[in-house]
């Protein structure tokens, strides 16, 4: 059965740092994108940006691209969403989300994780 | 960047009646590799993770009710849930996954009347 699992709440102060993870279970991690959606309270979703575990090619959304950094472990088929120096605004949920493929055809965004809750607040 | 624009913001529908949701985008979305349209439909309720309804704009997703259909129109998409049941109180959001950066609709909230 194909789960994404996400690590658990957290609270930090603007300018920590934090990275949160996705573990992967029941499913070939390498060679399938897995993507980050943030939520902010009582808003609607953004994609974050993707990363192909096989290789670790990323791919940004502009409004997030030096903001975060995306990264994939193959070894314990986990994802990570890390930030340097948190602001307030990155106040939200953040998703993991896996894009199918299908017939060779790299489609839609199918399993999604739990969600990890960041706040950042002095 | 492809903008996904939802109508209405908010409906409510009695049980048993029709809602509509539609989702338009800016430009095309269908990938000329497999002829689809690239996009999802989503429910999202409170407390809960986005769950896939229908992909390829029609496609219904494995175990979901068949009262969930997607139709599309060139860049003109519609959610219809034919007979609404009370759990389907949720917010809706489509999604464009044919070009980054993947972008979604701002959400419709349905509710009971």
């Amino acid at each position: 059965e194909v789960q994404l699992v996400q690590s658990g709440a957290e609270v930090k102060k603007p300018g920590e740092s934090l990275k949160i993870s996705c573990k992967a279970y029941g499913y070939s991690f390498s060679t399938y994108w897995i993507g980050w959606v943030r939520q902010m309270p009582g808003k609607g979703l953004e994609w974050m940006g993707s990363i192909y575990p096989a290789d670790s090619h990323t791919r940004y959304s502009p409004s997030f691209r030096g903001q975060v950094t995306i990264s994939a472990d193959k070894s314990i088929t986990t994802a990570y969403l890390q930030w340097s120096s948190l602001k307030a605004s990155d106040t939200a949920m953040y998703y993991c989300v896996r894009r199918i493929t299908i017939s060779g055809v790299v489609s839609h965004f199918d399993y999604w994780g739990q969600g990890t809750l960041v706040t950042a607040s002095s | 960047d492809i903008v996904m624009t939802q109508s209405p913001d908010s409906l409510a529908v009695s049980l048993g009646e029709r809602a509509t949701i539609n989702c338009k985008s800016s430009q095309s979305v269908l990938y000329d590799s497999n002829n689809k349209n690239y996009l999802s439909w989503y429910q999202q309720k409170p407390g809960q993770p986005p769950k896939l309804l229908i992909y390829w704009a029609s496609t219904r997703e494995s175990g979901v009710p068949d009262r969930f259909i997607g139709s599309e129109s060139g860049t003109d998409f519609t959610l219809t849930i034919s007979s609404l049941q009370a759990e389907d109180v949720a917010v809706y959001y489509c999604q464009q996954y044919y070009i980054t950066p993947y972008t979604f609709g701002q959400g419709t909230k349905v509710e009971i009347k």
